[in-house]
């Protein structure tokens, strides 16, 4: 049991270039999220799904998209990289119940030069 | 929208000792969860303790205790006996239940805890 898993660990990217970022979890979990954490900040939602073919946007979706065609798999896309997107990025799922854990992926580390 | 607010952005203490983390959070919402959360140099997040709102007492996990205080919307996180195992950040988080936990968790900053030899 892997739990989450996140690729890759780390990324450079030039401004205006697109990657996605890829997410799965073996937990057969229907809650899943994507967070980034900036430097000395806490985490905030970006987007989140509650089951495969549903997605909603959380606090700061500008920028993002995403994608749920399997309960698995959660992948995170930039399309135009800026460099305000430099940030570390996680992935989450829980089972459906709100007191249940959350839990974390190992995230990426993404720099937009 | 709510907001978790952690006034501490760094503590040091002596191994062994006792050490509290505050955290305010403001809401309109009458049932919701509450959580502690550990993140050590491995960047990984790792749930320390959780708290139901409509629960009056205080929850416990070995060392770590919280006192909950839901009318001044306080969640102070008490570590006993520190270790050398406890230097990371944490966080403190929320979680409305009206959403069914869908809609993810809000953090606060975050409390950079260092425990000293």
């Amino acid at each position: 049991n892997a739990g989450v898993t996140q690729t890759p660990k780390f990324r450079i990217l030039k401004i205006g270039q697109s990657m996605t970022l890829q997410c799965t979890q073996d937990m057969n979990h229907n809650y899943m999220y994507w967070y980034r954490q900036d430097p000395g900040m806490g985490l905030k939602l970006i987007y989140y799904s509650v089951g495969a073919g549903i997605t909603d946007k959380g606090e700061v979706p500008n920028g993002y998209n995403v994608s749920r065609s399997t309960t698995e798999d959660f992948p995170l896309r930039l399309e135009l990289a800026a460099p305000s997107q430099t940030s570390v990025y996680f992935c989450a799922s829980s089972s459906d119940n709100s007191y249940n854990e959350q839990f974390f992926g190992p995230g990426t580390r993404l720099t937009v030069l | 929208a709510q907001t978790v607010t952690q006034s501490q952005p760094e503590m040091s203490v002596q191994e062994a000792e006792t050490v509290t983390l505050s955290c305010t959070y403001d809401t309109s919402e009458s049932n919701y969860y509450l959580f502690w959360y550990k993140q050590p140099p491995s960047r990984q997040m790792i749930l320390v303790i959780r708290q139901e709102a409509y629960k009056q007492q205080n929850a416990t996990e070995n060392r770590f205790s919280v006192n909950f205080q839901k009318a001044a919307k306080s969640f102070s996180l008490k570590i006993s006996d520190s270790q050398l195992g406890d230097t990371a950040m944490y966080f403190c988080a929320f979680m409305k239940h009206s959403g069914g936990g869908a809609d993810g968790l809000t953090f606060g900053k975050g409390t950079h805890l260092i425990i000293q030899p």
